[in-house]
Formats: C-alpha cells, sequence, structure tokens
C-alpha cells in the first residue's frame, strides 16, 4: 500500500479558502467513502475533522468541509484562520481491514 | 470522557523489541477498534494496524507483517502494540487511535520509541 497523495504545502491570507488534495488509486479513495482528515499542530496528536468523506465531528467547526472525486478526496478550509495553520493528513480505507495514510501538506497562514 | 493514556519513552538497541501500551477508559472498551499509528521525526503518520478488542483479532499494514505484535487484556481495558528487529528507521512517535466511524477520534499522547546502539 502507497500513501495517499497529497501536496506538500498551500497557503493563504486570514479570511481565504484553502483547498488540499488526496490522490488515491481506485482501490481506496476512489472505491470507498471511508476518507477521513487530521490536523495536526507542532507536537501534539492528531486529530480529528472530517470522517467518512464529508461529516464533521461535533465540535469541528463548520469551515471544514470534505468531498470526494473518483480518486482524489479533499478539505476546504473556508474563512482561514491563525490557527488553522498546521499540517494536515487524508486516510482512507483500503479493504482487508487496511487503511493508509496522505503524505501530509502543511497549511500556512500568511 | 474518553481517555487513552500511553506508556513512557523507550529507548532501545537494535535487533531488540519495544512494547507499547495503551490504557483505554471512559467508553465500552470492546466497542471500538484500536489503531496504531506511527509518526518518525519530520515525517508523516503512517498507519501501522489495528485490534478488535472485542475478539482480539488484528490486521497490519504489509509493511510491518512479521515484526509486529497487536495484542489486548479486557481486564485492564488496555492495548499492546510489540515491534521487533528494531532498526534505526523504527525510531519515532507511536500513537495508538480508538476507531470510530471511518475515522480516528481519539489519540493517546504518543510514546516516542528511540533506537540506538
Amino acid at each position: 500500500q502507497s500513501a495517499l497523495t497529497q501536496p506538500r504545502s498551500v497557503s493563504a491570507s486570514p479570511g481565504q479558502s484553502v483547498t488540499i488534495s488526496c490522490t488515491g488509486t481506485s482501490s481506496d479513495v476512489g472505491y470507498y467513502n471511508y476518507v477521513s482528515w487530521y490536523q495536526q499542530h507542532p507536537g501534539k496528536a492528531p486529530q480529528l475533522m472530517i470522517f467518512d468523506v464529508n461529516r464533521r465531528p461535533s465540535g469541528v467547526p463548520d469551515r471544514f468541509s470534505g468531498s470526494k472525486s473518483g480518486n482524489t478526496a479533499s478539505l476546504t478550509i473556508s474563512g482561514l484562520q491563525a490557527d488553522d495553520e498546521a499540517d494536515y493528513y487524508c486516510c482512507s480505507y483500503a479493504g482487508d481491514a487496511i487503511y493508509v495514510f496522505g503524505t501530509g501538506t502543511k497549511v500556512t497562514v500568511l | 470522557q474518553v481517555q487513552l493514556v500511553q506508556s513512557g519513552a523507550e529507548v532501545k538497541k537494535p535487533g531488540a523489541s519495544v512494547k507499547v501500551s495503551c490504557k483505554a477508559s471512559g467508553y465500552t472498551f470492546s466497542s471500538k477498534y484500536m489503531a496504531w499509528v506511527r509518526q518518525a521525526p519530520g515525517q508523516g503518520l503512517e498507519w501501522m494496524g489495528r485490534i478488535d478488542p472485542s475478539g482480539g483479532s488484528t490486521s497490519s499494514a504489509q509493511k510491518f507483517q512479521g515484526r509486529v505484535a497487536m495484542t489486548r487484556d479486557t481486564s485492564t481495558t488496555t492495548v499492546y502494540m510489540e515491534l521487533s528487529s528494531l532498526g534505526s528507521e523504527d525510531t519515532a512517535i507511536y500513537y495508538c487511535a480508538r476507531n470510530s466511524n471511518s475515522g480516528y477520534d481519539f489519540w493517546g499522547q504518543g510514546t516516542q520509541v528511540i533506537v540506538s546502539s
């Protein structure tokens, strides 16, 4: 299983939007609607932001949204805030009780 | 409240094994799978495997098959991950994470494992 592909970094100014892509294959992202997204601040454990492609856990702001098209999932952060600056990882179920993470994207708030 | 509390940092020599524990509380232990995820210094997250605390069945990433063992103790609501034949590339922070729906909604604080001669 190869890691899902994410851009190394994205950036935007406060109040703007950013979209992070997560590209897999027809055996993982493209086949299952089991994509999740995590935010990780330096030195901290990851935090779940999106699950089942587009569902938000309670407590996660609706500025965070997820979607999927074909083999690519996306996380969009709208109304960017300073605290959104972090690393973001996607994760997909890949069948046979196996999961795979993405390569990670650093979001910079300019 | 849900809590996952992991064991402390470890320093191991190449070729040795390490066993990390993760004590769960605040929910029905047997109702949620538990995964192990690691992060090497400056690197991304890597899914290692998961265990069903109910029956003890496990699955692991191909990369770790034959080298990782995940177990659980229902009496103490603790899961364990043992990684053998350690090399320097296994130096990482190891996390346990509770599987809910398709995501991992609660994470342990992480356990630093350093492999060094």
